[in-house]
């Protein structure tokens, strides 16, 4: 039972233009999500994270929104460049002090020059 | 350099053999968390430490052990190594458990025959 589902596996934008990536998830405890960006022979690398408290997290080119009653959130990136090109995973947090995080499958971005 | 060093890179082993796969931070990070990267699952968590001396199970735990003697070395074992156990295993750690990122070593990529 996959409990954070990326239902995109790829997605290719033109440079400059805006890429939105997806990810839904099903269990309502889950109180913070992270998305993370990984290149091939690389661990993920933390992008951006968002508290269920909020409903949106900006830093720089990148912006997560979370609609908590559709369980669904979102990672814009605006303007895309070809480094953005890599998989990107969204996370969710069960919450407490275990820090156990449940990943998506990952979408692999493509920003086409 | 701060960061996790995990070893090695990558193996091949023979199914039936033992195998340790070594994740060491210079953070002082008090958690660690050893995941399993699979196409089309993104990354499992399967063991976590929140602090030296304690561990506990992530979602595919079986067939493999962790310790945490102190606070810089989380190894995983494969005790007696098979073929579904073939994949890309990540270290990572965060300062805490609990709501906030953790920090990816490379990988290790691991082909059990």
């Amino acid at each position: 039972d996959q409990q954070v589902k990326q239902n995109s596996p790829s997605l290719s934008v033109q440079e400059g233009r805006i890429s939105i990536l997806n990810c839904d998830y099903t269990n309502s405890m889950f109180d913070y999500f992270l998305w993370y960006k990984k290149y091939p022979a690389e661990g993920p690398t933390f992008l951006i994270s968002i508290s269920s408290i909020k409903d949106k997290n900006e830093d720089g080119r990148f912006t997560v929104f979370l609609n908590k009653s559709a369980k669904h959130l979102s990672l814009h990136i605006v303007p895309s460049q070809p480094g953005d090109s890599a998989v990107y995973f969204c996370a969710a947090s069960v919450g407490g002090n275990t820090g156990k995080l449940i990943f998506g499958q990952g979408t692999t971005l493509q920003v086409k020059p | 350099i701060a960061g996790i060093t995990q070893a090695p890179t990558s193996q091949i082993l023979a199914a039936g053999r033992r195998m340790t796969l070594r994740c060491t931070q210079d953070m002082r990070h008090n958690a660690m968390y050893w995941y399993r990267q699979d196409l089309g699952l993104g990354l499992r968590l399967i063991h976590y430490s929140n602090t030296a001396g304690t561990t506990g199970k992530g979602e595919v735990p079986d067939g493999y052990s962790v310790s945490r003697a102190n606070t810089d070395d989380f190894p995983l074992t494969l005790a007696s190594a098979v073929p579904s156990q073939t994949s890309v295993y990540f270290c990572a750690s965060s300062p805490f458990g609990g709501n906030q990122p953790q920090h990816f070593g490379d990988g290790t990529r691991l082909s059990i025959l």
